[in-house]
């Protein structure tokens, strides 16, 4: 029969907050993140990038952080906007790994509510 | 337009059809990549490309043949499907030089097995 699909997390934010959407990472070794974002209908798109040499990163309108000490890496949108509204993905490559091995984790879907 | 192309976007195609998935990408890339993309599941890497040569192969049914002509075009042969083999498929490529690992993908193409 078929297999049941993993639950997908979802935030829901209101137009103009601040929206944190966090990933849990497996591999303590992992030296590259990434933070994809996926609009419905499109593949996933780069958004932001921090090595594992460094706490934080910021960009426009976004900033990833990274906790080595838990394996915690979360993303920061500030004042969402309805075209924040997607599925964002964490990938990592692990240290020592094929360097273009990436793996992903499930993602979180955020809704930004007007 | 990321800079790599997939057609088509949408296909249909019966269990015993033949069918093929086409990649292009215009960013000088070396490396390309096949993602399978089912709802509420993380990205399945099902194959990699490095300078034409394929370096990985993650437990792929043989009904799915890919073929790597050169650096910039990427085939996704598909015999004898199954209906959960209905998802989205994606393509991507990278550049492994340089230290930027992120990968860019194609719009994908949402496959429907009937």
């Amino acid at each position: 029969g078929e297999s049941v699909g993993l639950h997908l997390p979802t935030l829901s934010v209101q137009e103009g907050d601040n929206s944190i959407i966090n990933c849990a990472y497996s591999n303590s070794a992992s030296d590259y993140f990434i933070w994809y974002k996926q609009e419905s209908g499109k593949g996933p798109q780069f958004i932001i990038d921090i090595r594992s040499n460094m706490d934080k990163r910021q960009g426009q309108r976004v900033t990833v952080l990274l906790n080595k000490t838990v394996k915690h890496l979360s993303l920061q949108i500030a004042a969402t906007q309805p075209g924040d509204s997607a599925v964002y993905f964490c990938a990592e490559i692990p240290y020592g790994g094929a360097t273009n091995k990436l793996i992903f984790g499930t993602g979180t879907l955020l809704a930004v509510q007007p | 337009e990321t800079g790599v192309t997939q057609t088509p976007r949408h296909l249909v195609m019966g269990m015993t059809n033949k069918k093929s998935l086409k990649c292009e990408q215009h960013l000088g890339h070396n490396a390309m990549y096949w993602y399978k993309q089912s709802a509420k599941k993380p990205l399945e890497l099902m194959f990699v490309y490095n300078f034409k040569e394929q370096t990985e192969n993650n437990s792929v049914p043989s009904r799915f043949s890919p073929e790597c002509p050169n650096s910039s075009h990427l085939f996704l042969h598909l015999h004898t499907l199954q209906p959960e083999d209905s998802a989205l498929y994606l393509c991507a490529s990278s550049q492994q030089e340089g230290g930027s690992y992120g990968y860019t993908f194609g719009s994908g193409t949402r496959l429907t097995v009937v």
